[in-house]
């Protein structure tokens, strides 16, 4: 079965600096995987994917993500952060088989003071 | 644009009443789901459907109940069975492979 560890519950980073957010998975076969960002009492909308091919993935708002097989890690990161990132990030694995059910790990809160 | 609409945006359910959650999409996509976020605890799966009059449990299906009639449409009872609803409720559809989800911008269900 599919899982998914975010390391952290909460990150807090100062504006400019980077930011790094964990993510490492279990899947049995070849895995499709995501990050998603909330904003308070919104819905989940996608920062980037990973399907195939390249393993750097680069998403919306400056955000980027590396695949590592052998790590079965897909973390992500923006080199500069700005107030606007601070949000909830969840990151989701589904199996590259038929139909697809996301699994999601349990969210890590960014904090982004001045 | 297309996208998926969810209301209403906040729902007060009194002791022992059922509920229904509305999500419509205009994506043309053949899957829906529906979560449930608490707090700490990241998004549970309760149901979720491939395609039009067939639709499967979660992993927390137990004081839910789901239709799907059309493409377009599947809402989410919450009866008097579910011990506990107060949550955040996210709706999401997508093609069914790869592309992960479109989600709406959920409903708050508070009881009261």
């Amino acid at each position: 079965a599919q899982s998914v560890t975010q390391l952290g519950s909460h990150v807090s980073v100062s504006e400019g600096a980077l930011v790094l957010l964990r993510c490492n998975y279990s899947s049995s076969v070849p895995p499709y995987l995501f990050w998603y960002v909330q904003y308070p009492n919104q819905g989940l909308q996608l920062l980037l994917k990973y399907t195939t091919g390249a393993t750097l993935v680069k998403g919306i708002n400056g955000f980027e993500a590396e695949f590592k097989k052998s790590e079965t890690s897909f973390h992500l990161t923006k080199p500069s952060a700005h107030m606007s990132d601070a949000a909830e990030y969840f990151c989701a694995v589904s199996e590259d088989t038929g139909f697809q059910k996301l699994v999601f790990g349990t969210g890590t809160r960014l904090l982004v003071s001045p | 644009d297309g996208g998926i609409t969810q209301s209403p945006k906040y729902l007060f359910r009194k002791e022992g009443q059922n509920v229904t959650l509305s999500c419509e999409q205009n994506l043309n996509h053949d899957a829906m789901y529906w979560y449930r976020q608490d707090p700490g605890q990241g998004l549970r799966l309760i149901y979720y459907s491939q395609i039009v009059n067939d639709f499967q449990k979660g992993d927390i299906a137990e004081g839910y109940s789901v239709s799907r009639e059309k493409k377009e449409s599947f809402p989410l009872t919450v009866t008097s069975a579910q011990k506990n609803p107060t949550a955040f409720y996210l709706c999401a559809s997508s093609i069914g492979t790869g592309g992960g989800y479109t989600f709406g911008s959920g409903t708050r269900l508070t009881v009261v």
